[in-house]
């Protein structure tokens, strides 16, 4: 059964600290990975996009890691700022034209 | 670019009521997507659309719920009659068909309360 799993569920750090989230998928066959951000209130936007011969993507103070091998992806924050507070859903493409398995996601909080 | 418009953004009614959201993509998409968000299920996909046509609708949870895209910049997505556990945010999201490459655009996403 195609799966998205993250954590931690939830995970709450100091501005200025850094941090990392966990991904693992069982989802086949793999086309590619993204991590989406999602404010409250708002819709998901994309941070990063990988496929399967990519090892790592930044996008600021944001580096998403990914081992095809074991299947699992973490998604790196640098430097943490209060507006990085969100959820962090990571999003697997299972090679079809369109179907995305989504994660549960993983809430963020920055505390000052 | 306006990015994929939604409305309303918050919708208060009582079940049994007809409701209507309301979706226009990104212009030059011709994908479109609606889901449901809430905090037991996250996100779920429930239909999909290409070039105005519906290509999947198994993620439309029963008779009650239908979807429509007359034009390419317009979608609607239609609970008649409405319960409580319909109770949701109810995004749209648009991308140019492809590979699956190519990235969703979300909606903010119409915050739907069935009292």
């Amino acid at each position: 059964k195609n799966q998205v799993e993250q954590s931690p569920q939830s995970l709450i750090i100091l501005e200025g600290k850094n941090c990392t989230l966990q991904c693992n998928y069982t989802v086949s066959p793999f086309s590619n990975l993204r991590w989406y951000k999602q404010d409250t209130g708002r819709g998901p936007v994309s941070l990063t996009i990988m496929t399967f011969s990519e090892n790592t993507k930044s996008n600021g103070r944001y580096t998403a890691t990914l081992d095809a091998d074991t299947k699992q992806s973490s998604l790196h924050i640098t430097a943490s700022q209060l507006s990085d507070s969100a959820s962090y859903i990571c999003v697997v493409s299972e090679g079809s034209n369109y179907q995305l398995i989504w994660g549960a996601g993983t809430k963020l909080i920055i505390k000052p | 670019d306006a990015g994929v418009i939604q409305s309303p953004r918050h919708e208060v009614t009582e079940m049994g009521q007809e409701v209507t959201l309301r979706c226009k993509p990104i212009s030059g998409h011709n994908s479109l997507f609606w889901y449901r968000q809430t905090m037991m299920r996250g996100l779920e996909l429930l239909i999909y659309f290409n070039n105005n046509v519906p290509i999947d609708d198994s993620g439309m949870p029963e008779d009650r719920f239908s979807a429509k895209m007359p034009n390419a910049s317009f979608s609607t997505l239609k609970i008649q009659p409405s319960e409580p556990r319909d109770s949701a945010v109810y995004f749209c999201a648009s991308r140019i068909a492809g590979p699956s490459g190519e990235t969703q655009y979300f909606g903010p996403g119409t915050r739907l309360l069935v009292l």
